[in-house]
């Protein structure tokens, strides 16, 4: 069964800086990856999805990349701003058919 | 993307009442509905799997008769705490997955909030 970690916990950066968040997972056989945004009691705002054959995707400021072998996301953000401060969660899933398994999350607040 | 709703966005029980919380996909089908549940400031833990037509199947630890799940068709799965207690106050948010697609991507709910007195 699929097992998903991010590090750090938290994160806080000055407005500007660019910065990655990372998650590792168990199964290499992953089907796809997905980073989401969570606000304080809010829902999830799914940002980017990265199917097993693709290594990469892009949103704006914001590009997620996918290593199978070695087991890795990682969720770029360039010039932080003040806005991005969330929750960003990683998520995968093993096939079509199974459902997403999260990790802990990680807890970004950009400083002003 | 596709959308998916639920209803209600917050609820308020007295303990030993039961809730019914409902998820809609709103403009695709979905044979497969997800319900995870997220205790404050941590993730997201799945309950159960939601299939149209059949039983639900649930996570280890999970009990199917305290969280019972109906999914009568392709676009309403519902999830009713029976009995709720002040434990099982939490954030509970639903999932679909696409009939068609080809990436079979999860769409999520906005979530509804459970307080139980």
């Amino acid at each position: 069964k699929q097992e998903v970690t991010q590090i750090p916990a938290a994160l806080s950066v000055p407005e500007g800086e660019n910065l990655v968040l990372n998650c590792s997972f168990t199964d290499s056989a992953i089907y796809n990856l997905q980073w989401f945004r969570q606000d304080p009691g809010k829902g999830l705002t799914s940002l980017l999805l990265i199917q097993s054959s693709q290594r990469e995707q892009t949103s704006g400021r914001l590009n997620a990349s996918l290593d199978k072998s070695s087991g890795r996301s990682t969720l770029y953000i360039a010039a932080s701003q003040p806005g991005d401060s969330a929750t960003y969660l990683c998520a995968g899933s093993n096939s079509g058919n199974t459902p997403l398994v999260f990790g802990k999350g990680t807890r970004l607040s950009v400083i002003a | 993307g596709a959308v998916v709703s639920q209803h209600p966005s917050w609820v308020i029980c007295k303990s030993g009442t039961s809730v019914k919380i409902e998820c809609r996909s709103l403009d695709f089908q979905a044979t497969t509905m997800f319900w995870y549940r997220q205790f404050p400031k941590q993730s997201l833990m799945l309950m159960a799997t939601s299939n149209e037509g059949s039983k639900a199947t649930y996570e280890q630890g999970v009990e199917k008769d305290k969280f019972l799940i109906n999914h009568a068709s392709l676009t309403l799965s519902t999830l009713t705490v029976t009995s709720a207690h002040p434990e099982d106050s939490s954030f509970y948010i639903c999932s679909a997955r696409e009939l068609t697609g080809g990436n079979f991507e999860q769409f999520f709910g906005p979530g509804t909030r459970l307080t139980v007195l």
